[in-house]
């Protein structure tokens, strides 16, 4: 079935560094693809989203791009804050259904 | 304004005992959901209701049954709790802009 590989953690860098966390999916037809952050103590929040190939998906600095010929969707931020510091998971949407399979979410730690 | 609200926030609880979770949510959202996140942050789908029918029903024991009264409430009912119960509950309701989860229910189960 469709799922979705994302890179073991933790991942502890300091601030300013550059991030970035692996994801790779597998899916019949074309799904749309999403972060989610989950901060300590909360739900988890959408972070950005692509729907189809070649899109990207930005917000508060992080992007990620939609790559079919990869199947990847990595997520990258050019200067991490301690802020940043949270889990962070991969989910996919099986094209034409709203259901949601999450990766194993990778966890940041960002020192200052 | 909170869109998606679970009560309680903690819950602990002897073992043996029932109990269960409740999940609002006021986005007009069609479908809902339950995840158990276990200790290593790993988000487990347990049921999807679309519309007050169950549309998914992973392989989750049979002490678990969640109840649907109408489209914005899906609230979960936890029989004879186990230890292995412990985890952290999240809601969620999809619609056409994705998921907004609930801020989670951490069961604690002694």
């Amino acid at each position: 079935g469709d799922s979705v590989t994302q890179m073991e953690g933790p991942v502890t860098l300091s601030e300013e560094a550059f991030l970035t966390i692996n994801c790779t999916y597998t899916a019949t037809g074309y799904p749309s693809l999403f972060w989610y952050v989950q901060y300590p103590g909360e739900g988890l929040q959408l972070l950005l989203k692509a729907t189809k190939a070649d899109d990207k998906g930005s917000n508060k600095g992080f992007e990620a791009t939609y790559r079919k010929e990869t199947t990847s969707f990595h997520l990258e931020k050019g200067s991490v804050q301690v802020s940043d510091s949270a889990v962070y998971f991969c989910a996919l949407s099986p094209y034409n259904n709203n259901d949601m399979r999450f990766g194993a979410g990778t966890r940041l730690t960002v020192k200052p | 304004d909170t869109a998606v609200s679970q009560t309680p926030k903690y819950l602990v609880t002897q073992m043996g005992n029932d109990k269960s979770i409740k999940c609002e949510q006021n986005l007009g959202h069609d479908t809902m959901y339950w995840y158990k996140q276990d200790s290593k942050k790993f988000l487990k789908i347990m049921f999807s209701y679309n519309n007050k029918e169950l549309i998914i029903n992973e392989t989750v024991p049979n002490r678990f049954s969640p109840k649907s009264p109408d489209k914005a409430h899906l609230n979960l009912h936890i029989n004879s709790l186990e230890l292995g119960d412990s985890a952290v509950y999240f809601c969620a309701s999809s619609g056409l802009l994705g998921y907004t989860f609930g801020s989670g229910t951490r069961l604690t189960v002694v």
